[in-house]
């Protein structure tokens, strides 16, 4: 089955401690995303990858990290979490190119102490 | 700077009731146009889409949305709603650009709920 899996679904953590959450899709998509949705403020893009080894900023990227070493991983990486940082985290792929529809993951839902 | 706008934030419904929900943004180019729905405690799922053509386009579930270039809207609609049409509704953008060419810009989202 066609999907975008993420690991872990749901954490709790306490400001400072390094997590990473990994984003891993079956489909041969070269274009990959983060997105972090809050309750009044939709989604917003975190960063992007357009094909391995090609990673940018979206709109919101403070604070995080990301890495392409293959196509289907994605991992989303927060160095010093703060509780600013709790939210609802989508990773999403896509083919590249324009008008493509992007394929979402089931979320991450993370609480930072 | 891009935006869309939803204007209704919370629609509550009864069933077999009429739905539109309004969906407006700001840029002035080609655009592609999205509906995503969120199921309670689900992953977002593409209810429809326009790239270009009629600009009537139907969706998944019953869904339709009509693309008004000059009124830059693209609002979703369905003629009778069921208490599984409940969920948190995206409208999105995507402005045929030229670098990061997938990013979707959303709106705030529409939280819909449908009692029996």
């Amino acid at each position: 089955e066609a999907q975008v899996t993420q690991n872990p679904r749901y954490l709790i953590t306490v400001t400072g401690k390094k997590l990473t959450v990994t984003c891993s899709q079956n489909m041969n998509h070269e274009y990959m995303s983060w997105y972090r949705q809050d309750p009044g403020l939709g989604l917003r893009q975190i960063y992007y990858s357009m094909n391995v080894e090609v990673t940018d900023k979206g709109d919101v990227p403070e604070g995080y990290k990301v890495s392409r070493k293959e196509k289907r991983n994605f991992p989303l990486i927060l160095e010093s979490p703060s509780p600013n940082q709790t939210s609802l985290y989508f990773c999403a792929s896509s083919l590249t190119g324009g008008a493509n529809v992007l394929t979402f993951g089931a979320g991450s839902r993370l609480t930072v102490l | 700077a891009q935006s869309v706008s939803q204007h209704n934030h919370h629609v509550i419904l009864s069933e077999a009731a009429s739905l539109e929900l309004g969906c407006n943004y700001s840029y002035g180019g080609t655009v592609n146009l999205f509906w995503y729905v969120q199921y309670p405690g689900q992953h977002l799922q593409l209810l429809l889409k326009y790239f270009s053509g009629d600009p009537l386009v139907k969706g998944i579930k019953g869904f339709e949305a009509e693309f008004i270039k000059s009124k830059f809207s693209f609002n979703l609609r369905k003629p009778s709603v069921q208490w599984s049409d409940t969920a948190e509704y995206f409208c999105a953008v995507n402005g045929g650009w030229s670098y990061n060419t997938d990013k979707l810009i959303f709106g705030t989202g529409t939280r819909l709920q449908v009692f029996p």
